[in-house]
């Protein structure tokens, strides 16, 4: 009974080099969600995915920044052209169930360390 | 702004020593309250959700109440593995799809 499994744990990138973050959801979960968390701050919303579509990408910069839920594989982030800025933990969450169902719960993965240097 | 605080920034117990961590937040359409606790090294696991002012969870020594501004999470005689860092979030009408997390605050009980 796996839940959220992200990998690489750790990707360490040089400057400009190209981040691929990936995601597989609980089974059976159509919703996922990523978050990136920075040293001393709390978690952020970046994107929302629902098989094969974006519903919501308003927390992910305009450039660089892409995420994809394919209809079959993982949910991926991509970000190109790293800077040390783009340095955080970043976290995928998945649910059963939409962001206005009474009942959501998110499950989330043990996270991506994205170091660049 | 979204605006979701929590308090204290961290807290240290003796084992045995109850106390409360706090959550407070200023939107008008709560949607939710979730509180998670997190590991070091690990994602956030969920432990409650809160959707009406006076609604009341409990899971083991933990028990998390909700007010119009506020939630509260009640630690009873704590053990060494409660030590962890907890984050509250909050899902609002003004927030959209997203969810809006505190800081978090970071628990130590020492034994």
């Amino acid at each position: 009974n796996a839940g959220v499994m992200q990998n690489p744990r750790h990707l360490v990138r040089r400057r400009g080099q190209e981040a691929r973050l990936r995601c597989s959801p609980v089974k059976g979960h159509s919703h996922v969600y990523w978050y990136r968390q920075l040293p001393e701050e709390g978690l952020k919303f970046m994107v929302y995915l629902q098989k094969e579509n974006i519903i919501d990408e308003s927390g992910m910069p305009k450039e660089r920044f892409s995420a994809e839920f394919p209809k079959e594989g993982p949910s991926i982030l991509r970000i190109q052209q790293v800077v040390r800025g783009d340095s955080a933990a970043y976290f995928c969450a998945s649910s059963a169930v939409g962001v206005s169902a009474t009942n959501e719960k998110l499950f989330f993965g043990s996270g991506t360390q994205l170091s660049v240097l | 702004e979204d605006q979701v605080t929590q308090s204290p920034e961290a807290l240290r117990l003796q084992e045995g020593e109850s106390s409360s961590l706090n959550c407070s937040y200023t939107v008008s359409g709560l949607r939710g309250l979730f509180w998670y606790r997190q590991d070091p090294g690990k994602g956030p696991e969920f432990l409650f959700t809160l959707y009406s002012a006076g609604e009341e969870k409990e899971k083991e020594r933990l028990k998390a109440t909700l007010t119009k501004k506020e939630s509260f999470l009640h630690i009873t005689a704590p053990k060494p593995e409660d030590s962890a860092t907890y984050l509250c979030a909050v899902r609002a009408m003004e927030y959209g799809n997203k969810l809006v997390f505190g800081a978090g605050t970071i628990l130590r009980v020492k034994s």
